[in-house]
């Protein structure tokens, strides 16, 4: 079984700073992927970035980059120059691999970013 | 229209009636996924379809919950006697084959 956790219910950060939210997973499995989703005020889940467990270097979208540090079962989040739009839940989640790609996911942590 | 769809956005019925939420995945997508998300809790996986069969039931939660995709395109989620536990927002997403999951904007379904 896949587990998930975030620690942080809510993380506050000013705008135009940086901000690392933490995600630690428990698997058995060899082959995984890691996720990063952001949930808006609207409910839509939105995908932001993704690392798979054979990946040597840590996955980098734009302003978000994944800290993957597999010996500790880490996959930490971090956003740089936050942004008032970045304010929303965000989920880590992970996936078996190569098997279809059901989500498990963390409770998440909700982001503010004042100005 | 590019995304998933799903209807209707929100649902209030009384405790026992039925219900079925309707899903649209993106064209072209072989894969859907229906997931309930409670107050307060990450999406929990229902079940998945390839096609028109469903791959996966193991996370629905008992014998209530039902859903089909006839034609492999549109999904439907069918929860009969509903109870007040039901209540959350169902989301679904799609994607084609192991990709990325597409995520629609969810319907929340209030049972009284």
């Amino acid at each position: 079984a896949q587990k998930i956790t975030q620690t942080q219910p809510g993380m506050f950060v000013q705008e135009k700073e940086a901000v690392t939210l933490d995600c630690t997973y428990d698997t058995s499995d060899q082959s995984y992927g890691l996720f990063w989703y952001k949930q808006p005020s609207s409910g839509e889940m939105i995908f932001l970035i993704y690392q798979g467990s054979y990946d040597e270097q840590n996955a980098t979208e734009g302003r978000y980059s994944l800290n993957f540090q597999k010996a500790r079962k880490s996959a930490n989040l971090v956003i740089s120059a936050s942004q008032l739009g970045d304010s929303a839940m965000y989920f880590c989640a992970m996936t078996q691999v190569p098997l279809y790609s059901t989500l498990t996911f963390g409770k998440g942590t909700m982001l503010l970013v004042s100005p | 229209g590019a995304g998933v769809s799903q209807t209707p956005s929100n649902k209030v019925t009384e405790k026992g009636k039925y219900v079925e939420l309707r899903c649209d995945p993106i064209s072209g997508h072989t894969a859907l996924y229906w997931y309930r998300q409670s107050l307060g809790q990450g999406p929990e996986f229902l079940i998945y379809f390839q096609g028109t069969g469903a791959a996966d039931d193991s996370g629905l939660p008992n014998d209530r919950f039902f859903a089909v995709r006839p034609e492999g395109s549109v999904s439907t989620l069918k929860i009969q006697r509903t109870e007040r536990g039901d209540s959350a927002v169902y989301l679904c997403a799609s994607s084609l084959g192991r990709d990325e999951q597409f995520f629609g904007p969810g319907t929340r379904l209030t049972v009284l």
